[in-house]
């Protein structure tokens, strides 16, 4: 099945940097690849996906790259806030199939 | 609020018993999948229900069970529980099933749960 790795476990920066998350997988047929933000205690929140069909996609200060060659696919935040803060997981899916594998997460620290 | 529902928000239990949670999905939303979150496992999918059939299982122990009613409610059924089983489940819903892409999948706010 389905594998997806995410690094760092923890990333912390000052505001204003940005930040980057990196998650690979492992089958190349996946091809829809979404971010989740879950801020302590709640629930997971769709913040950017992207499909298999585009390189890179941005909403305000958030983007998401893909590499299909490489199989492996990045978050980027610029210009951090504090309400940055939360742990953000990736996940993969294939064409036929809705289940979401998930990635451990990332805690991101974003200090004032 | 992503609308879909999920009750009870916390559940203390003893290990052995028996528990059901529920969820509700959004408006529209066919499909259903429940998520177990523990701290050292992640996010971790149990199983998927469109409109009233089982479409996929995940990591999900013969000790959990999981429906869609008509009404597309679905309950996700734990029994003989054990310390292990403490964890946030989640449920998420999508408007459809599998086909030619994968569609947004919404989660809902968990139910917490602790086996003493």
């Amino acid at each position: 099945g389905e594998n997806v790795e995410q690094h760092p476990s923890t990333l912390s920066v000052q505001e204003g940097d940005s930040a980057v998350i990196k998650c690979t997988y492992s089958d190349s047929a996946s091809n829809y690849f979404p971010w989740y933000k879950q801020e302590l205690g709640k629930r997971p929140q769709l913040i950017i996906d992207i499909r298999s069909n585009v390189g890179e996609k941005k909403d305000q200060r958030i983007a998401v790259t893909l590499n299909k060659t490489a199989k492996h696919f990045s978050l980027h935040i610029t210009e951090t806030q504090p309400e940055d803060s939360a742990v953000y997981f990736c996940a993969a899916s294939k064409a036929g199939y809705s289940t979401l594998t998930f990635g451990k997460g990332t805690m991101l620290l974003v200090s004032p | 609020d992503s609308g879909v529902t999920q009750t009870p928000k916390h559940l203390i239990t003893a290990t052995g018993q028996r528990v059901t949670l529920r969820c509700s999905p959004r408006s529209g939303d066919l499909s259903v999948y429940w998520y177990q979150q523990s701290l050292d496992q992640g996010l971790q999918f149990l199983i998927h229900y469109y409109n009233g059939e089982e479409r996929a299982k995940g990591n999900i122990l013969e000790r959990f069970s999981a429906q869609q009613f008509p009404d597309l409610h679905s309950e996700l059924n734990l029994s003989s529980l054990e310390l292990g089983d403490s964890a946030l489940y989640f449920c998420a819903s999508s408007v459809a099933t599998s086909g030619a892409s994968t569609d947004t999948q919404y989660f809902g706010p968990g139910t917490r749960l602790t086996v003493l």
